[in-house]
């Protein structure tokens, strides 16, 4: 239902940019939010931000300067952007669909993503 | 910004009850929402509005939140329980994350 893609390696400084496609229902729903979370090495999850179809988000206070997400409604996609990249932002990205409870429903399986040079 | 707090392991008897806790400060007065974690799997949400489990999710699997402590309950503890489980809550417009607890099934 959710699936991640882009570069799963950045170097540091640069940016890094993650798509997440929708498939079986529309990101166009007024149901849901449409959510990425990380999650380092061998460490817990963190949130990033999301955003609604609308183009309405909320971001992560300690990324917000660095984060950007954006919707592609017409590719029934979503994406994320963070700048500057260092390695402490190694991880798992996953995306994953906010329902009306503020859970977290369904994820994508996760794009590793290194940042090295 | 809100805090959330998980023991850091579990561990539970095969076919016995585990109990893992989430504490917060009046975490009652918020929706508390749990997930699994396999070794090298995406989180699956195990739980949700505190006691509310999602379509295939079994039935061991409760909830319950009150005061400054939620807790997932896994009655008959299985061997495929064995996993990381992450509380979530929303803090005005942030979602929070526990720090995550190691069930083991011993």
């Amino acid at each position: 239902r959710l699936q991640e893609s882009g570069p799963g390696h950045v170097k540091p400084s640069e940016t890094l940019s993650l798509t997440c496609t929708v498939s079986g229902g529309s990101i166009s729903s007024t149901n849901y939010y449409w959510g990425w979370i990380r999650q380092p090495p061998g460490k817990g999850l963190q949130w990033i931000g999301i955003i609604y179809y609308g183009g309405s988000t909320s971001y992560n206070p300690s990324l917000k300067s660095r984060v950007t997400m954006s919707v592609d409604q017409s590719n029934n996609q979503y994406s994320l952007r963070l700048t500057s990249v260092t390695a402490a932002d190694t991880a798992v990205y996953y995306c994953a669909s906010r329902g009306s409870e503020g859970h977290f429903d369904y994820w994508g399986q996760g794009a590793l993503v290194t940042v090295s040079s | 910004s809100y805090e959330i707090t998980q023991p850091l392991s579990v561990s539970v008897a095969l076919g016995q009850t585990a109990r893992i806790t989430c504490g917060g400060t009046n975490i009652g007065n918020r929706y508390v929402h749990w997930y699994q974690q396999r070794p090298g799997q995406a989180p699956l949400l195990v739980m949700y509005r505190d006691s509310k489990g999602p379509s295939g999710i079994p039935e061991r699997f409760s909830g319950s939140n009150s005061g400054n402590t939620a807790t997932l309950t896994i009655s008959g503890a299985q061997a495929g329980d064995e996993a990381d489980y992450y509380c979530q809550v929303w803090d005005s417009s942030t979602a929070v994350f526990g720090r995550g607890t190691k069930l083991t099934v011993l």
